[in-house]
């Protein structure tokens, strides 16, 4: 596709559970970042893949958030057993290279509502 | 600890006036930063960048004006256009933060027609 696909892009589900967000990126870019909005919070970053090498996952906020890139393309965060303060705007970007200048490409978003 | 502040949640700008948004930062290690937009639904865009070895980035109705012994910057629109009202995010790096930026709060920006 032309830009960043997010799905999806609601996602309602009970406390406890666990949730899957999905992150097509622009084709060729081999940067691809996870940020994620609370309510009238800055974007609030949560891990970065580069090509091969090892995410920087330094900003995921526990250990119930995982992230993975198959074959350096399609990207999902995983959340295990959610709590209500998961709850936000998820979003993913991604850039041709890291993203050291110029502009990344942010998705639509996935907003999570945890009840 | 927020380190990139955006103190004004919202800001009301009469159409062809100048739009002024400002953005606050406290880690001195930041070196490069952005402008991004996002309008409702849709995700954030860029909009302009400076680095840190300028004062002032123009494209456009849009420029940037950074003052680094103040750690404050500003985004101008001139003139503003009602297709502008969109919440505006200011974003800084630094050398020590590896490839990910720092996000203000956003300040939504409504240009009265």
């Amino acid at each position: 596709g032309a830009g960043v696909s997010q799905s999806p892009s609601n996602k309602v589900t009970e406390k406890g559970k666990d949730v899957e967000l999905r992150c097509d990126p622009i084709s060729g870019h081999t940067a691809l970042y996870w940020y994620r909005q609370s309510l009238g919070q800055g974007l609030e970053f949560l891990i970065y893949f580069q090509g091969n090498s090892a995410p920087d996952k330094s900003g995921l906020p526990s250990d119930r958030f995982s992230a993975e890139r198959t074959g350096g393309s399609v990207s999902t965060l995983t959340i295990q057993r959610t709590q209500q303060e998961d709850s936000a705007v998820y979003l993913c970007a991604s850039s041709l290279e890291a993203w050291g200048q110029g502009e990344a490409f942010f998705g639509q978003g996935t907003r999570l509502t945890v009840v | 600890d927020q380190q990139v502040k955006q103190n004004s949640p919202s800001l009301s700008v009469q159409e062809g006036r100048i739009s002024i948004l400002n953005c606050d930062y406290t880690n001195s290690m930041f070196d490069y930063f952005l402008w991004y937009k996002k309008y409702p639904a849709e995700g954030p865009t860029f909009l302009i960048s400076i680095s840190s070895i300028k004062d002032k980035n123009e494209d456009g109705r849009f420029t940037v004006f950074l003052n680094k012994s103040a750690k404050h910057l500003s985004l101008h629109i001139v003139p503003s256009q009602p297709g502008d009202s969109a919440v505006y995010f200011c974003a800084a790096r630094g050398w020590n933060y590896g490839q990910n930026f720092v996000f203000g709060p956003g300040t939504r920006l409504s240009v009265l027609p």
